[in-house]
């Protein structure tokens, strides 16, 4: 099946520095990836849309300056956090839409812990 | 939007069947999805069914779908301990592509 991959897995910060996670759809093109955000014991939350060649969409209440989106290639996505908090500890989930089926696969999700 | 709606706590003995519910409101819904989620992991597609289906089965899973009533569920037979997870259902539009979750329901398999 369609394999989409997350790094790093798991990241410590201090606060104020910025953190990147990548998302890479690896046997499959992705026009369209989704960026999510788990809180514990939580569901999920979805950031934003990101789709190639073109700026993200952000949901209502997401900072789109504060959550710098780039998908520069149908097989990669990045997430940037910038000056993080500790509120921004969180599970971020990204998941690939498959063009043919319009499934979405997830990512394992980055545990990013700011200190 | 889409609303999805599921119970919180399901507990099963091993052997057992279980059955995880789920409703939603948006009737434009095209795919529903169920996923798997263990401790610390990312997210797994188990299935997914297409609205214009009733049901499907994959080995031990069995997806039910009522439109009329906008009510999906999960059946999983033979429930094994390796089954204990957080089941997330999620309804996506055809055109929108994004999903929107129900909060997961917290499947207990006992010994």
């Amino acid at each position: 099946g369609a394999v989409v991959s997350q790094h790093p897995s798991r990241v410590i910060c201090k606060s104020g520095t910025s953190v990147k996670i990548e998302c890479r759809s690896l046997d499959f093109q992705a026009t369209t990836m989704f960026w999510y955000r788990q809180f514990p014991k939580q569901s999920l939350m979805l950031m934003a849309t990101s789709n190639e060649g073109s700026k993200a969409t952000y949901e209502q209440g997401v900072e789109k300056d504060k959550f710098l989106i780039n998908h520069a290639s149908l097989t990669l996505s990045t997430l940037t956090v910038t000056s993080a908090h500790p509120e921004d500890s969180s599970f971020y989930i990204c998941s690939a839409r498959e063009q043919n089926t319009d499934t979405q696969y997830f990512g394992p999700g980055t545990r990013l812990t700011v200190l | 939007g889409e609303d999805v709606e599921q119970s919180l706590f399901l507990s099963v003995r091993e052997g057992d069947s279980s059955v995880i519910n789920c409703t939603y409101t948006d009737s434009s819904s095209t795919y529903l999805y169920w996923y798997k989620q263990e401790p610390g992991a990312g997210l797994q597609l188990l299935t997914y069914i297409f609205s214009n289906m009733d049901m499907k089965q994959d080995q031990r899973l069995t997806v039910l779908l009522n439109k009329k009533d906008k009510h999906l569920s999960l059946r999983i037979a033979d429930t094994q301990t390796g089954d204990s997870a957080i089941y997330f259902c999620a309804g996506a539009g055809a055109n929108a592509g994004k999903s929107t979750f129900g909060d997961g329901t917290t499947l207990t398999v006992k010994p």
